[in-house]
């Protein structure tokens, strides 16, 4: 059962335009979620988070939606540099008291310079 | 200042050997997480310690796996006679004290082929 989906494998943007990755969960109860980042080889690297008592969070490019009503999340960044190139994970938190992360399935994103 | 170091960063191994895969975590990190990683899939959780005590193990898969922090700092994750199945990255992270809010760091992994 996946609580936390990723329907998108693959994602190509141009250079200097938006990207947008979307990420859809089940559980009602998760109440904090997070991007993470991962080139190859590398552990994946954190981005930008966002309680559920929010529906916006902005840092720099990266801004985060949270719906709580279609229980859905967005990561839109903005510009797109070819930097930006990697898998991103979302992930979801909350369920339990170890605060333990599911995770997505993951989107590769490619940006083309 | 250093982040999360895992050793090695690759292991091969022959079914039904024994593995033990180590973490070092951020220095004055309390909690610490250990999550596997298939090929296509998100990381997946495997146990949370919090000091030396597991607090959670409900992701370990069965019995052949089994993870220590006897000091509350470096942990290793040991895997009895191994699978072909248990081939995957295994992935460590820390965070300060376990909290909500409390971004979780990732090392590198460790890369695990059973042949």
């Amino acid at each position: 059962d996946q609580q936390v989906k990723q329907n998108s494998p693959s994602l190509s943007v141009q250079e200097g335009r938006i990207s947008i990755l979307n990420c859809d969960y089940t559980n009602s109860m998760f109440d904090y979620f997070l991007w993470y980042k991962k080139y190859p080889a590398e552990g994946p690297t954190f981005l930008i988070s966002i309680s559920s008592i929010k529906d916006k969070n902005e840092d720099g490019r990266f801004t985060v939606f949270l719906n709580k009503s279609a229980k859905h999340l967005s990561l839109h960044i903005v510009p797109s540099q070819p930097g930006d190139s990697a898998v991103y994970f979302c992930a979801a938190s909350g369920t339990s008291g170890t605060y333990k992360y599911i995770f997505g399935t993951g989107t590769r994103l490619k940006v083309l310079a | 200042g250093a982040g999360v170091s895992q050793t090695p960063s690759n292991k091969v191994t022959e079914k039904g050997k024994y593995v033990e895969l180590r973490c070092d975590p951020i220095s004055g990190h309390t909690a610490l997480y250990w999550y596997r990683q298939s090929l296509g899939q998100g990381p997946e959780f495997l146990i949370y310690f919090q000091g030396t005590g597991a607090a959670d193990d409900s992701g370990l898969p069965n019995d052949r796996f089994f993870a220590v922090r006897p000091e509350g700092s470096v942990s290793t994750l040991k895997i009895q006679r191994t699978e072909r199945g248990d081939s995957a990255v295994y992935l460590c992270a820390s965070s300060p004290r376990g909290g909500m809010t409390d971004t979780q760091y990732f090392g590198p992994g460790t890369r695990l082929t059973v042949l």
